[in-house]
This record gives structure tokens, sequence and C-alpha cells, in this order.
């Protein structure tokens, strides 16, 4: 079945300094989504990127789409406290069903202050 | 305007009793997904659900595990006869179409 990796499974940083976790499916994805789950909380719907080579800003946040629609990455740079968190990747199940996301195991960020 | 809504939020069980936990969707939203998350793990998808129907549940526990969302009232996923190995967080998500689906903050169930 359809696998999600990403790496690193842990990063801690410097409050400052850039961070980037990259996200890799076994299979063509149609779309892949991204989410962030604070240490006790709930996932949290970034973005969704669609079109191959897509790059998407969120302020401080880069999320990109891999040309052939298997790996994506987002890079955060200068890091707080608060970004603190789980990231997550996801992409659509079996058919292309969005509900039947398979998720990646993430990376859990950490920052000193 | 309520995000989805989930209770318990924290559930301690022991071996052999039933679990059950509740999700009222999103206001306007007919689609209800679980997911299970094991410590340090990414959400693994269970099932979906709109009123009175399921439409997928492919990531269900053969047994002891069932799911319902009915006509009146909160969907409800029940897990009979627990084991510490259902001991997880359970997360709730709806949509109002198949799009991407907004998470409720899940009950915390621990088997003890």
């Amino acid at each position: 079945g359809q696998q999600v990796m990403q790496i690193p499974q842990y990063q801690h940083v410097q409050e400052g300094e850039d961070f980037t976790t990259y996200c890799n499916s076994s299979t063509t994805l149609s779309n892949i989504q991204w989410y962030k789950q604070r240490p006790g909380g709930h996932p949290v719907f970034l973005i969704q990127l669609v079109k191959s080579g897509e790059v998407k800003k969120q302020k401080r946040l880069t999320f990109q789409f891999g040309e052939a629609k298997k790996n994506s990455s987002l890079h955060i740079t200068a890091t707080q406290t608060t970004d603190v968190g789980t990231y997550f990747c996801a992409g659509p199940g079996s058919g292309g069903s969005n509900y039947k996301l398979t998720f990646g195991k993430g990376t859990l960020l950490t920052v000193n202050p | 305007n309520a995000g989805v809504m989930q209770n318990p939020r924290h559930l301690v069980r022991r071996r052999g009793q039933e679990a059950r936990l509740r999700c009222s969707p999103m206001k306007g939203h007919s689609h209800v997904y679980w997911y299970r998350q094991l410590p340090e793990e990414g959400l693994k998808f269970m099932v979906y659900l709109q009123k009175e129907n399921i439409i997928d549940e492919s990531g269900m526990p053969k047994e002891r595990f069932s799911a319902e969302f009915p006509k009146e009232g909160p969907s409800i996923l029940r897990i009979q006869q627990v084991v510490r190995g259902d001991s997880a967080a359970y997360f709730c998500a709806s949509s109002p179409s198949t799009g991407s689906p907004t998470f409720g903050s899940g009950t915390r169930l621990t088997v003890v």
C-alpha cells in the first residue's frame, strides 16, 4: 500500500535557526497536505499543494511540492518558540480519496529559546 | 461557530470494559472521519461516515470496533472489551464534502 515517509523524525534547533522537514511518498500524489500538531493537541491543517513544482508561502513557512509529485518539503525560516510541534505531511488514499489520508510519522520540532 | 467537538477529552477504561467516544461535526459538515494516533506515530484512518451510512471502514479493526453516525446526535466510535493496545488518541474530523478535514481535539484513551 501507499507509504509516506518523513525525515527527520526529530529536530532540535536554537531559536532563530531555520528548519526543514522532508516528505516522500511511494506513489505519485494528486495533492499533499501539511498539518501541525502542538504537544497534547490535535492536527491543524496548514496547507494543500496540488500542482507539480508548486511553492507556497505562509509568512515564515515555505511549502514545496516536487516536480514528480512524490515528495514535498516544509521550510521554516528563523524559528520561534511558537513553532514547536510535530509537522505531518499527508497524501490522499488509494483512488485519490481525500478523506482517507495517509499520514507520515511526522517531524517533532523543538526550539531552544 | 464551534469546531469539531469530541468528548470526553480523556477516558480511562479497565481491560475488558467498553469505550464510547463521541464526536459532533462542525455545523454544516455531513462527512465524519475517525483516525487513531498511537504514541509518536502519525494518524491512521479508521472509518468514514455520512449520516446513517458507513462509507468506508477499511481502517477499522475487524473485531470489537464499530462506528455510527445516526440521523440525530453525534457520531460514536465504540470499542468493546478494550485491551492495552487500544490506548491511543482518537481523533474525529469533519468536512462539508470530501475536502481537507477539520480535526477535533481528540479523545485520549488509556486502558489500564
